[in-house]
């Protein structure tokens, strides 16, 4: 079936820097979202991505959707405690169907 | 407006035992998803409901089932449970027709002993 491959697997940083991390797949997808799950609670949408090659910003998030359809990456800038998580890239083929998620990406933040 | 609810949070049981959980929409969502969440296979699609009617489905054994009632409100239910079956079960509406993503709720936690 199909997968996505979410790198890293997990993240130690500072405050105050920059975090990447990416989404791969073997499929083409429609939609790209970005998701982050705090412990205890279900996934929050952070950012959706509809077309090739679109950059989204919200705050200091910005996700870029791979021109192939297959990639998508999402950036934290100055990183702070609160973005402590496990961050989620979910592919959607077509407008009705269901999310293939990856495995996460587990950021932990030193003050 | 209220986000999507679950019930219960937590929940124990014996293997063997059926499990019901139950799934509230946000207010004007059609689509209704449930996945299970665990440490090594992450989150997984169970199925999706809309109008009442199965949509999709994942690939998950039989003992696994759900339904849709006319408010939208919807159910699954995990028959001859077994300690695999431990997971966080995550349920996801949307508006469809266009609707941004998924909102999720905060899950069940079913664990099987």
């Amino acid at each position: 079936g199909q997968q996505l491959n979410q790198s890293p697997q997990s993240m130690f940083i500072q405050e105050g820097e920059d975090v990447s991390m990416n989404c791969t797949s073997s499929s083409i997808f429609n939609t790209w979202l970005w998701y982050k799950q705090d412990p205890g609670e279900g996934p929050v949408l952070l950012i959706a991505l509809y077309k090739a090659g679109e950059l989204t910003s919200n705050g200091r998030l910005t996700a870029q959707f791979g021109i192939t359809r297959k990639d998508s990456f999402l950036n934290i800038s100055a990183s702070i405690p609160s973005d402590v998580g496990i961050y989620f890239c979910a592919g959607q083929e077509g407008s009705q169907g269901n999310l293939i998620f990856g495995k996460g990406t587990k950021l932990s933040v030193k003050p | 407006k209220a986000g999507v609810t679950q019930t219960p949070r937590y929940l124990i049981k014996t293997r063997g035992q059926q499990v019901t959980l139950s799934c509230s929409p946000i207010s004007g969502h059609r689509s209704v998803s449930w996945y299970q969440q665990t440490p090594g296979q992450g989150l997984q699609f169970l199925f999706e409901y809309f109008s009442e009617t199965q949509r999709n489905k994942g690939n998950f054994p039989g003992r696994f089932s759900g339904r849709q009632f006319s408010n939208s409100r919807s159910e699954m239910n995990v028959s001859t449970l077994e300690l695999g079956d431990s997971a966080l079960y995550l349920c996801a509406s949307r508006r469809d027709r266009g609707g941004i993503g998924y909102t999720f709720g905060s899950g069940t936690r079913l664990t099987v002993v």
